[in-house]
């Protein structure tokens, strides 16, 4: 079965870079593309960045300007979300999520069990 | 960047409502629009794919329609298990992929 399980907690000063990881299992990595979406407390979900752990292609949301870099290791069937110079609206919970299908994007049909980022002096 | 408005923001119902969630896109997004169940403490579960199609294992009280810039979720009979937020994403084209605002749906 499809799992998805994520790195623990962190807690960084504002300033700092912070990375995420996500190991895959149960199916062929290469093959379906991972997304990252982070939550803020008490908000709504939203949408960070996408990576096609066949080719490497990445693409994230303008609105971090830069300040992501989604990455992977084929070998460990892992993907990597990097955060870096951290403030304290980066505070959420940040989920990975599968493609439900290969090729066109419908949904994401498998999430990990997300990563709380505690920003804060 | 396309804008999903998400509506209402929150809603109160009693067991057996009927229940309709919106979601309006700022573009004709065809029919790519998928629905999320969120429960506190839980990640996301999809719903519904492709305005319409529903998620093996997801309750047939469940259905979604839509098509263009409009789309619904409905829950025929609302069930104590169905007490939580619903997310609207559209999945059309190019990313980013984004989100309504969401939808709480409680206990009258």
């Amino acid at each position: 079965q499809v799992q998805l399980v994520q790195s623990g907690a962190e807690m960084k000063k504002p300033g700092a870079s912070v990375r995420l990881s996500c190991k895959a299992s149960g199916y062929i990595f290469k093959t379906y593309a991972m997304h990252w979406v982070r939550q803020a407390p008490g908000q709504g979900l939203e949408w960070m960045g996408w990576i096609f752990p066949g080719n490497g292609n990445t693409r994230s949301s303008q609105k971090f300007q830069g300040r992501v870099t989604i990455t992977r290791d084929t070998s460990a069937n892992t993907v990597y979300l990097e955060l870096s110079s951290l403030r304290s609206e980066d505070t959420a919970v940040y989920y990975c999520a599968r493609d439900l299908t290969v090729g066109t994007y419908l949904g994401s049909g498998y999430w990990g069990q997300g990563t709380l980022v505690t920003v804060s002096s | 960047d396309i804008q999903m408005t998400q509506s209402p923001s929150s809603l109160s119902a009693s067991v057996g409502d009927r229940v309709t969630i919106t979601c309006r896109a700022s573009q004709d997004i065809s029919s790519y629009v998928s629905w999320y169940q969120q429960k506190p403490g839980e990640a996301p579960n999809l719903l519904i794919y492709a305005a319409s199609t529903l998620q093996s294992g997801v309750p047939s009280r469940f259905s979604g329609s839509g098509s263009g810039t409009d789309f619904t979720l409905t829950i025929s009979s609302l069930q104590p298990e169905d007490f939580a937020t619903y997310y609207c994403q559209q999945c059309y084209s190019a990313p980013p992929w984004t989100f309504g605002q969401g939808t709480k749906v409680e206990i009258k």
